[in-house]
């Protein structure tokens, strides 16, 4: 069965520009929560999606947005970037949104903002 | 604001040592996890603690759950280089989704 896929792999944007990246969930799992790491430090809650309804929302500004569709994949879309937002942006899906669901990442997507 | 602070940042130990991973909060959390990262990999969980005072063995990990459930500690006993990732603890308060990560250690195993 396939894990958890995000796109694309890498990215270089420049500062100012949009970013669009994408997550598929694991068959089955209707829960998506995306996650900022920067380099050296663990990853910090941005958004979370259950049944395509925004469920938590991280300490991020307005320019951090996300969406789920019908099939449960999801955006995550990040306005006016800062060179700040380098970092490595996962997602981890879950069957349900309850307590003790196991979160499953995937590998991430590395955004550089030159 | 919850923290989840974990020592030490950085270990680098030899082949065979034991090793242990603090995970501590001023925060009570429901349950606690444990993920291990490789690099350029995502998180893979390792174990959730559940009930204070729980103590969970996975082959030669040990992970204990305080009593008051705000702190944790990971114990590797004889270190292979398999070992060698970023340890990371985080809280679970409410949904599932929404973890608190700690700030990682990571570790080093050499030949």
């Amino acid at each position: 069965d396939a894990g958890v896929t995000q796109s694309p792999t890498h990215l270089i944007k420049t500062r100012g520009q949009h970013v669009t990246l994408r997550c598929s969930p694991i068959s089955g799992h209707k829960s998506v929560s995306w996650y900022q790491q920067v380099l050296g430090q663990g990853p910090q809650f941005i958004f979370q999606y259950y049944e395509k309804e925004e469920r938590g929302r991280g300490n991020f500004p307005d320019r951090f947005s996300a969406r789920q569709f019908p099939n449960y994949s999801s955006e995550l879309n990040v306005n006016a970037l800062l060179l700040g937002d380098s970092a490595l942006y996962l997602c981890a899906s879950s069957l349900s949104d309850r307590a003790y669901s196991s979160l499953h990442f995937g590998n991430g997507t590395r955004l550089t903002v030159t | 604001t919850q923290l989840l602070e974990q020592s030490p940042q950085f270990l680098s130990i030899q082949e065979g040592e034991n090793l242990t991973v603090y995970c501590n909060s001023s925060s009570v959390f429901s349950s606690l996890q444990w993920y291990r990262q490789e690099p350029g990999e995502g998180p893979v969980l390792l174990v959730t603690v559940v009930t204070g005072g729980e103590v969970k063995k996975l082959k030669r990990l040990t992970f204990q759950f305080g009593d008051a459930r705000k702190d944790s500690s990971l114990h590797i006993t004889a270190a292979q280089p398999g070992d060698t990732g970023l340890y990371l603890c985080a809280g679970m308060t409410g949904t599932a989704s929404k973890l608190t990560f700690g700030t990682g250690t990571r570790l080093q195993v050499t030949l």
